[in-house]
């Protein structure tokens, strides 16, 4: 079982739709959580950070479930510059290192 | 400021030789990982180092080395090339080591292993 699974996609919605990604991981010791953004051939950029009260930025929104340890990623009103490949991201206490999922691309179309 | 600088941008090699990667991190940044990212999957952890000491090491065999320098850049290393390595590796700065401080990424080195 990978450390972290997500829906790999791809997602094709109409610019304005609503999208949900979702994400769960298996290591029971992970303590930060985060979603980051990879434009095509480009580096990982840092989305935001996922809290367990749960936490917004503008039309993003992310969940964070410890007990079901399930990740959300929420986009509100998409945008075509939304356009990307989304990676949700775990880091284990005293690991030190990102896990990844591998990516869910989305395609916002016109 | 500049970010995470990374180089060469582009390699291609052919199977068996050996290739080193470099990475010079934002200034300030201690804290130097390597990832390799096969196209169509998420980044894989492959080593960090902090203080020029190794910290961590992910899943990937002994044909694999990196080292930290004074300066904080590194270099990753791989030895007798396969094809399977192929791939982008990016390389990624943080502040320090076990504060769960962000990382930053640098735009990658795309190697190709003909």
């Amino acid at each position: 079982r990978k450390e972290v699974e997500q829906d790999p996609g791809p997602f094709n919605v109409p610019e304005g739709a609503t999208v949900a990604f979702n994400c769960t991981y298996s290591n029971s010791a992970s303590q930060s959580f985060f979603w980051y953004r990879q434009d095509c051939r480009k580096e990982p950029k840092l989305l935001m950070s996922v809290y367990s009260s749960g936490n917004e930025d503008g039309r993003f929104t992310a969940q964070l479930n410890r007990a079901s340890q399930y990740i959300s990623l929420l986009i509100r009103d998409s945008k075509l510059s939304d356009s990307a490949t989304y990676l949700c991201v775990v880091n284990v206490q005293g690991a030190q290192k990102l896990v990844f999922g591998q990516g869910t691309r989305l395609t916002i179309n016109p | 400021d500049a970010g995470v600088t990374q180089s060469p941008t582009h390699l291609i090699k052919t199977r068996g030789q050996q290739v080193t990667l470099r990475c010079s991190p934002i200034s300030g940044h201690k804290s130097v990982s390597w990832y390799q990212q096969v196209l169509g999957q998420g980044p894989q952890f492959i080593f960090q180092y902090y203080e020029k000491e190794e910290r961590g090491r992910g899943n990937f065999p002994d044909r694999f080395s990196a080292r930290q320098f004074p300066n904080y850049s590194s270099e990753l290393n791989v030895n007798a090339l396969l094809l399977g390595d192929s791939a982008l590796y990016l390389c990624a700065s943080s502040l320090a080591w076990g504060r769960g401080d962000e990382q930053f990424f640098g735009p990658g080195t795309r190697l190709t292993v003909l």
